[in-house]
């Protein structure tokens, strides 16, 4: 986990905020995830970048943005936080061979 | 689009028994179908995995099949300890490194 952080590591905010949440990765990968996690229904892909100008949306993108600033960095961002939108999020990070790892997550409370 | 299903939701194992959980998919093109450990608190991580030219691996306590005819894959673990209490996720992917993840396990260790 250590190779992959996250910040910040909880956060609560109101309802109409914008968020960014920030990866970073030392592993040297190209790949990076970003997921949510929702009780019963797993990990489910929001957006992945493949390298630094490589954006694509996954399978829940509605309501968010990212940016890749570096290799080594991700941001998720919400633009105008709602309560369902509280959950775990995730950044994962892989370097072509399909076995991705996580970081240790982000709590988000959107009040 | 993929879909993969896991069973069970929740298990409870006495120490020193074994464990199973198995996932079934509906995309005939996946071939790497890995599992992830995700301790309280803790992002997931990769226990084990296996790609489709294998029907079987092994690492000490833990072991995957995967039986591609009938489009599933079962994790095993035996001799349970109280530190393989945790929720376990399985997932497939074509190919291209996106994931689709199972719904989680719970798995319970009873002393």
């Amino acid at each position: 986990d250590a190779d992959v952080t996250q910040t910040p590591r909880n956060r609560i905010t109101k309802t109409g905020k914008r968020i960014m949440l920030e990866c970073s990765q030392t592993k040297g990968h190209d790949r990076m995830y970003w997921y949510r996690q929702d009780p019963g229904l797993g990990l489910r892909l929001i957006y992945y970048s493949f390298d630094v100008k490589d954006i694509n949306k996954g399978e829940i993108s509605d309501g968010y943005s990212v940016s890749r600033q570096a290799q080594a960095k991700f941001s998720l961002s919400l633009e105008s936080a709602i309560p369902n939108q509280t959950a775990l999020y995730f950044c994962a990070t892989s370097s072509g061979t399909d076995t991705q790892y996580f970081g240790p997550g982000t709590r988000l409370t959107v009040l | 689009g993929e879909n993969v299903e896991q069973h069970p939701s929740t298990l409870s194992v006495q120490e020193g028994d074994s464990a199973v959980i198995k996932c079934t998919y509906s995309d005939s093109a996946s071939n790497y179908f890995p599992w992830y450990k995700q301790e309280l608190g803790k992002g997931p991580q990769l226990i084990i995995d296996i790609r489709s030219n294998v029907g079987e691996k092994k690492d000490q306590r833990i072991a995957v099949t995967l039986n591609k005819t009938a489009k599933h894959f079962s994790l095993h673990i035996t001799e349970t300890q109280p530190e393989d209490s945790a929720v376990y996720f399985c997932a497939v992917t074509p190919g291209n490194e996106k994931l689709t993840f199972g719904t989680g396990t719970r798995l319970t260790i009873i002393p």
